[in-house]
Parts: C-alpha cells; sequence; structure tokens
C-alpha cells in the first residue's frame, strides 16, 4: 500500500522562507510531484523529482531522498498569494505495470504580513 | 488549448438516487483520473485509466461507484443510490502518459447529497 504524510498546517511571514516535508511509503517509488491548491481551485502542477537533489524552479525548489522516503518544498521570498495548501503526491507503480499517482493530504499555509 | 473540463459544475440530489459526472480530459492525453476531495481534506483516489490497459479502480470505495471511457477520451463516474457520505468535489485529471506526466485538473463536480 502507500503512505504519504505532510503536516496539516504551517504559517509563515511574508517575504520569509519556508519549507514543508513530505514523507512516503510506497510498493514501487516512480516519482514525486508537489501541486499547489488554493481555496476553491483545482491543484497546478509545481515541481516533479525523480531522481534525489534539489530541483529548483524560481522562487520554488523540491528536494527528494529516495532512500529516506523524503522529500521537502522550498518556497522563497514568500508572498501573500502563497497562501494556499501544498499536495505532495507520488507516482507509484504498485502491483501493475502501470503507475497511478497518490496525494497526502496536503498542508494548508498561511502566510502573515 | 482547452483543458480539462468537468460537468456539472455542480450536482444537488436526494439520497438513494444515481449521479453521472463527466469528463472532457486534454485532447491527446492517454492518462484520466478521478479523485474525491472532502472540505478541507486531501484528494482521495479513485480510478486511474491509462490508453487501452484495464483501468485502476482499486481507490473506489463501494460498488456503488463506476466509471468508463469511451473511445479513450471522455469519462463518465456513476455513483448509484447516493448517501449523504458521498457529498465531496470529484475532481478529473488528466495526463500525456510519458515524460514528467503532470496532470492537469478539471474545475470539479461539487456533489451534495441530501
Amino acid at each position: 500500500g502507500q503512505n504519504i504524510d505532510q503536516p496539516t498546517e504551517m504559517t509563515a511571514t511574508e517575504g520569509a522562507i519556508v519549507q514543508i516535508n513530505c514523507t512516503y511509503q510506497t510498493s514501487g517509488f516512480n516519482g514525486l510531484f508537489w501541486y499547489q491548491q488554493h481555496a476553491g481551485e483545482a491543484p497546478t502542477f509545481l515541481s516533479y523529482n525523480v531522481l534525489d537533489g534539489l530541483e529548483e524552479k524560481g522562487r520554488f525548489s523540491s528536494f527528494l531522498s529516495r532512500s529516506k522516503g523524503y522529500s521537502y518544498l522550498l518556497l522563497k521570498e514568500l508572498q501573500m498569494k502563497d497562501s494556499a495548501s501544498y499536495l505532495c503526491a507520488v507516482r507509484d507503480h504498485g502491483d501493475s505495470s502501470a503507475s497511478k499517482i497518490i496525494f497526502g493530504s496536503g498542508t494548508r499555509l498561511s502566510i502573515r504580513p | 488549448g482547452a483543458g480539462v473540463s468537468q460537468s456539472p459544475s455542480n450536482k444537488v440530489t436526494e439520497k438513494g438516487k444515481d449521479v453521472e459526472l463527466r469528463c472532457d480530459p486534454i485532447s491527446g492525453h492517454t492518462a484520466l483520473y478521478w479523485y474525491r476531495q472532502s472540505l478541507g481534506q486531501g484528494l482521495e483516489f479513485l480510478i486511474y485509466f491509462q490508453g487501452n490497459s484495464a483501468p485502476d479502480k482499486s481507490g473506489l470505495p463501494s460498488d456503488r461507484f463506476s466509471a468508463e471511457r469511451t473511445g479513450g477520451s471522455v469519462s463518465t463516474l456513476t455513483i448509484q443510490r447516493t448517501q449523504q457520505e458521498d457529498s465531496a468535489v470529484y475532481l478529473c485529471a488528466s495526463s500525456p502518459g510519458q515524460g514528467v506526466d503532470e496532470q492537469y485538473f478539471g474545475p470539479g463536480t461539487r456533489l451534495t447529497v441530501t
């Protein structure tokens, strides 16, 4: 089976840096995604990691350690519009050759002025 | 180009009735997913279609739930004999089926069972 854990809520200050952690257990890991979801809207893709290391994309970076089953999303120079839920998702082969994508419960990030 | 579309956007139904939710994926995307999201919660995987392969139905919560994907494109999620606990936003996503294969989500259908 699959298990994905991330903190339920976090708060950070505008202009600061925040790190959102995600740990996972899967039977056939094949990539990890981070999505952003504003309240009342659909999730949108932020980043993808399949190899160990850091992927940087503007103010957002994502890190993966496959041996530890661990990822984090790093948000720099926080802006008020970054207030949203951040969803960690894992692509898992499971028992079949096809891969499905399983989501964690999401981390609700609040940015204060 | 056009994104993923879902219909209806909102559906209110009485307990015990059947409902059909529709998803039009992005043209050319071979993978299609259905998820359910209750208020303030994460996405619960329901079912996954990839090309002509047999769908992965491992997330369907009961035999009242079923889904079809006709011609490798449009998908319909059917819930029979709806219950109040079925109330949620039902999200559909499609992906290219290759490469990074990130998902593109539709706006969702908000289902309320009274």
